[in-house]
């Protein structure tokens, strides 16, 4: 298996620019999670996807964020518009299982900035 | 709610000498412990986790993680080091007691230089 898969690696946009961010899960995987990494707050959940459903959503900093998740095999994080300080690694990561035990696997995140 | 600390934000260590990351973790009920790695620019690698059973886990790339209940700890550690072991670690934990299924709550981070 090629393991989860983000696109693009690397985005530099402008404010106020619309930015959209591709994964595709691990097949068979039915858990799906994006997470934002920066060097201030470290690694944090934004949303999580069981069967193609979100379950928690806390995590979304506002309502600028928005994530989809239309199959089994693909989902996008969306930012509308962005902003610099959203500059951050955005990892996807999929799992597989119904309870606690399971492992996550990580993207190789993309790394967006905004100027 | 559940939490995880990494108290040390660099571990600097010798190559053959043996290494330890630290973690402690707090969790209402049976907490569920994981160990990944990540190398610059690279996302998270699995290392190893704790479900039950024996307390020493044993993982990837010759790691280990030694789980200890009454001090709520989860050490990650190495009998000898190499340099390629240099990267950032992340303890994560999962609340077995929770209702939430899914949600992984990660530590800061502690980043291991392993010197020749």
């Amino acid at each position: 298996d090629a393991g989860v898969i983000q696109s693009p690696r690397h985005e530099v946009t402008e404010m106020g620019q619309e930015v959209t961010l591709r994964c595709k899960p691990i097949s068979g995987h039915d858990y799906l999670f994006w997470y934002r990494q920066t060097m201030m707050r470290g690694l944090e959940l934004l949303i999580y996807f069981n069967n193609n459903v979100p379950i928690d959503d806390s995590g979304m900093p506002e309502d600028r964020f928005s994530a989809k998740m239309p199959n089994a095999s693909f989902s996008t994080l969306k930012i509308q518009p962005s902003e610099p300080r959203d500059s951050a690694v955005y990892f996807c990561a999929s799992s597989f299982g119904v309870g606690h035990t399971d492992t996550q696997y990580f993207g190789p995140g993309t790394r967006l900035t905004v100027l | 709610a559940q939490s995880v600390a990494q108290p040390e934000d660099q571990v600097n260590v010798a190559e053959g000498n043996p290494l330890t990351v630290k973690c402690t973790y707090s969790v209402s009920g049976n907490p569920y412990l994981f160990w990944y790695v990540q190398y610059p620019n690279r996302g998270l690698q699995f290392l190893l986790k704790y479900i039950t059973g024996d307390n020493l886990v044993k993982g990837s790339y010759g790691f280990e993680a030694e789980f200890n209940k009454s001090q709520t700890s989860f050490h990650l550690k190495k009998p000898s080091a190499l340099v390629s072991d240099s990267a950032l670690y992340f303890c994560a934990v999962r609340d077995g007691g929770s209702s939430n299924t899914g949600k992984l709550i990660f530590g800061q981070g502690t980043t291991l230089q392993v010197k020749p």
